[in-house]
């Protein structure tokens, strides 16, 4: 119950396609939905976050879509460019939980020139 | 301000040993998160420390342990050193503790090397 799933594993795009990772959810506790964006050698950044009182985010090119009732959210990066080449990890996390944030496994997307 | 940092970047041991890794947090964070991130296990939390205790842990074996100072730098150790503890160790500051806090900020990590 602890787990969130994300998928695909890779995921290889050509430049200014839209890039769609997915990720899934048991716990109905947690309240926080972060996306990290890790490059090489870096520690990961927090890319954009949202709460299950919205069912969409957008920041720029990057947009969150979350579906409570099925307990999946979603990273869409319209645009892509070669920079945005990175590993993607979706996150969650409770306030009411006391449990600190859970990760999934990781995307690997490079971005085609 | 200057971000999380952590030392040293990279430290080979042997199995057996023992090592000490550091964090500074981001100044006036009081939460120290402590991740491990492996290529089959993905990030792991290993425990999270604010205003000097530690408020959750996750499912790692005692030889992993920690400590935060009163200036809220945090370190961590791991005895007896086997090959699967290499790996990138992260460690994660934010202001409140992790789970209410809007944002966690990571540092650069340690790759830890076992041989």
């Amino acid at each position: 119950q602890q787990q969130v799933k994300q998928s695909p594993q890779s995921l290889i795009v050509q430049k200014g396609g839209i890039s769609i990772i997915n990720c899934a959810y048991e716990n109905t506790a947690f309240d926080y939905f972060p996306w990290y964006q890790q490059f090489p050698g870096k520690g990961p950044a927090l890319l954009i976050a949202i709460r299950p009182d919205v069912s969409e985010k957008k920041e720029g090119r990057f947009t969150i879509s979350f579906n409570k009732s099925a307990k999946q959210f979603s990273l869409h990066i319209m645009d892509s460019q070669p920079g945005d080449s990175a590993t993607y990890f979706c996150a969650a996390s409770s306030r009411n939980y006391g449990q600190n944030f859970v990760f999934g496994p990781g995307t690997r997307l490079s971005v085609l020139p | 301000k200057a971000g999380v940092t952590q030392t040293p970047r990279y430290l080979i041991k042997t199995r057996g040993q023992q090592v000490t890794l550091s964090c500074s947090p981001i100044s006036g964070h009081r939460s120290v998160s402590w991740y491990q991130q492996t290529p089959g296990q993905g990030l792991q939390f290993l425990f999270e420390y604010f205003s000097e205790t530690q408020r959750n842990k996750g499912n790692f074996p005692g030889r992993f342990s920690g400590r935060q100072f009163s200036n809220s730098r945090s370190e961590m150790n791991v005895s007896t050193l086997e090959l699967g503890d290499s790996a990138l160790y992260l460690c994660a500051s934010s202001p409140q503790l992790a789970a209410s806090a809007s944002e966690q900020f990571f540092g650069p990590g340690t790759r830890l090397t076992v041989l």
